[in-house]
């Protein structure tokens, strides 16, 4: 079964702060995902990467950086942590290429900036 | 732009009801339809669908794509409690050429409250 590990189930962090949120999963998938959830407004794609080192924009990208130093781990980057960012923040992973293969989600960091 | 429109938004029933919810999108020549469904955690994958026509079907659940309307539904008869949840739709796009990421488009969600 694929395993999407998130670091930390909850969050709480102050304005201003730099916040990591990490992401692990175990089934050598190419691509990796982080979205954001927030009522009303569904999942939202913060950035995505396809290999290594590589990352590309999702629709939110503003105040959010990512990394991913090795295939298994993509780490979401918050530079300086502001209200409104608040929120669910959901990661995934999908094999490349993989035909009918979904998307598979881990459990989600609840992030709550004060 | 891409888009995924659900439909209820929300939606009670009691236990024992049929319910059908609705996927719409606005993305020509997508690759697939996925339903998900999301409790307290993580979405868990329920059916990928490319054809049209073609029912999947799991226990109670099923779902069927229509791509003249750009449509999907996903059915649950007999509801209990334990289906409460809410249930997402997502579209995936034309795959990009060589090393592109194959994200995923997303609607707003429906939000099924199963009463006993």
């Amino acid at each position: 079964d694929v395993k999407v590990t998130q670091s930390s189930r909850y969050l709480v962090k102050r304005t201003g702060e730099k916040v990591f949120l990490e992401c692990v999963q175990d089934m050598d998938h190419e691509n990796m995902f982080w979205y954001r959830q927030d009522p009303g407004l569904g999942l939202r794609l913060i950035y995505f990467s396809y290999d290594v080192k590589m990352k590309e924009k999702g629709d939110i990208p503003e105040g959010y950086s990512v990394s991913r130093e090795k295939k298994e781990r993509f780490s979401l980057i918050l530079e300086s942590a502001s209200t409104n960012q608040t929120s669910m923040y959901l990661c995934a992973s999908s094999l490349w290429g993989g035909g009918n293969q979904p998307q598979h989600f881990g459990d989600g960091t609840r992030l709550s900036i004060l | 732009e891409d888009k995924v429109v659900q439909s209820p938004l929300s939606l009670v029933v009691h236990e024992g009801d049929t319910v059908t919810l609705n996927c719409s999108y606005e993305v020509t020549n997508f690759r697939s339809l996925l339903w998900y469904k999301q409790e307290k955690k993580a979405p868990t994958f329920l059916f990928m669908l490319t054809s049209s026509g073609i029912e999947k079907k799991s226990g109670r659940l099923s779902s069927i794509l229509d791509k003249k309307e750009l449509s999907s539904i996903l059915n649950i008869t007999a509801t209990q409690t334990g289906d409460s949840a809410i249930y997402l739709c997502a579209v995936e796009p034309p795959r990009r050429a060589q090393g592109g990421s194959e994200k995923l488009v997303f609607g707003k969600g429906t939000k099924l409250t199963v009463n006993p």
